[in-house]
Parts: structure tokens; C-alpha cells; sequence
């Protein structure tokens, strides 16, 4: 089983800064990583899928990057509804499908 | 609108069984892999199970192997899962998640969860 491993744990920062946040595979998942963001008491949503392309209706300030066992999540300017956990996932090694332990950005 | 319906969630004790529900509209059902997603309280998500989609190929996490099983009806757009032999490891928010790009085999790599249902509270104890 692959294992993601997310840092930090948590990230506190202000509206307008910059966030990044790091998955790191146990072994190659090629470029097969998403992205999802999930606020209290709400679904998942996915965010960033194939590593870098942005789902339907995804703000620019979301990017991603990276290939192989390092991803990077990247938001821009944080935005106050931004603050919430995100989880990477990686669908390459079957199976199962397993995603990360989760980032917390906080303000 | 794409949206997912779950429902069937409840309070089970230990050995018991539940059946959850998935009811999809503003898509064709029938061209796209399902899967079931958990979440215990205050913990990460975890992957449950998916079914191809036609139905005839299924995949479990190793957690519920032998204990769970996914199933479809094209027909009525629904999704379910029969859980039985349930444990108290088991209590979660249980999601379905659509895969992102249709007609692709269910283990098949590269496809994603979107949208997801806004999930039924499994609780097991005694």
C-alpha cells in the first residue's frame, strides 16, 4: 500500500499569504495525485487532479505541482473561505486508493 | 446539477447490519464507476469501495473485505452498500463519490472522486 504523507500538519497563516503544502508518496505514484479541500461539516471537494490541472470551477489561485513521490499544493492569496483541510490521494497503485493525513490551514 | 444523495445511515450495535443509499441525478448514472468513501469522527478519509459502471466489477479496501458489499441499479440511479458484521472501527460518515471521467474501468488509475454526496452517519456500539 502507498503511503501519503502530508506536511506540515497544520499551517497557520493570514488572508493574502501564501500557502504551501507538501504530499510526499512512499514510492512513485507518476503524476496519478489529487487535491481535495474539505470544511467542517461538508463533502470533500476535489480540487486538483493529474497533479496540476484544476477541477471545473476551481479559483486560479489553486495550483499544484510535482511528479513521481513530491507533490506541492500552492494557494496563491489566501482567501477567508480557503481556510479548511486539504488532502492529497493518489490513484496508482492499486490497491486501495489512499489519501493523506491532511493538512489543516488555519487563520 | 450533479448531485448524490446518500441516506440509510444509523445507530447498530456491534454484529449488526445496515444497508446505505446513494441516489445520483443530473448525469448518466450508467457511464460512470461509484464508490463509497468513510470518515471516522475527526479523522482522515478512507477508501471503501468502488463499482465499475455496468456493475460487474467491484473492489474493496481490505477493512471491510468479506464484510461489505457494493452494488448498483442503473435503472433507479442508485448506489448501495450492505454492511454487515459491523464493528465499532467501523462507525464513520460514509460518502458515495463519483469517478470524475466516465465509462473507465474501476481500478483503472487517474480517475478521481467528484462530486461526492453529503454523506450518512454510520455509528456502531452497544
Amino acid at each position: 500500500e502507498i503511503v501519503l504523507t502530508q506536511s506540515p500538519a497544520t499551517l497557520s497563516l493570514s488572508p493574502g499569504e501564501r500557502a504551501t503544502l507538501s504530499c510526499r508518496a512512499s514510492e512513485s505514484v507518476s503524476r496519478y495525485l489529487a487535491w481535495y479541500q474539505q470544511k467542517p461539516g461538508q463533502a470533500p471537494r476535489l480540487l486538483i487532479y493529474d497533479a496540476s490541472i484544476r477541477a471545473t470551477g476551481i479559483p486560479a489561485r489553486f495550483s499544484g505541482r510535482g511528479s513521481g513521490t513530491d507533490f506541492t499544493l500552492t494557494i496563491s492569496s489566501l482567501e477567508p473561505e480557503d481556510f479548511a483541510i486539504y488532502y492529497c490521494q493518489q490513484r496508482y497503485n492499486w490497491p486501495p486508493w489512499t489519501f493523506g493525513q491532511g493538512t489543516k490551514v488555519e487563520i | 446539477e450533479v448531485q448524490l444523495l446518500e441516506s440509510g445511515g444509523a445507530l447498530v450495535q456491534p454484529g449488526g447490519s445496515l444497508r446505505l443509499s446513494c441516489v445520483a441525478s443530473g448525469f448518466t448514472f450508467s457511464d460512470y464507476a461509484m464508490n463509497w468513501v468513510r470518515q471516522a469522527p475527526g479523522r482522515g478519509l478512507e477508501w471503501v469501495s468502488v463499482i465499475g459502471y455496468t456493475g460487474s466489477s467491484t473492489y474493496y479496501a481490505d477493512s471491510v473485505k468479506g464484510r461489505f458489499t457494493v452494488s448498483r441499479d442503473n435503472a433507479e440511479n442508485a448506489l448501495y452498500l450492505q454492511m454487515n458484521s459491523l464493528r465499532a472501527d467501523d462507525t464513520a460518515m460514509y460518502y458515495c463519490a463519483r469517478d470524475l471521467r466516465p465509462r473507465l474501468a474501476a481500478d483503472s488509475n487517474g480517475n478521481w472522486f467528484d462530486p461526492w454526496g453529503q454523506g450518512t452517519l454510520v455509528t456502531v456500539s452497544s
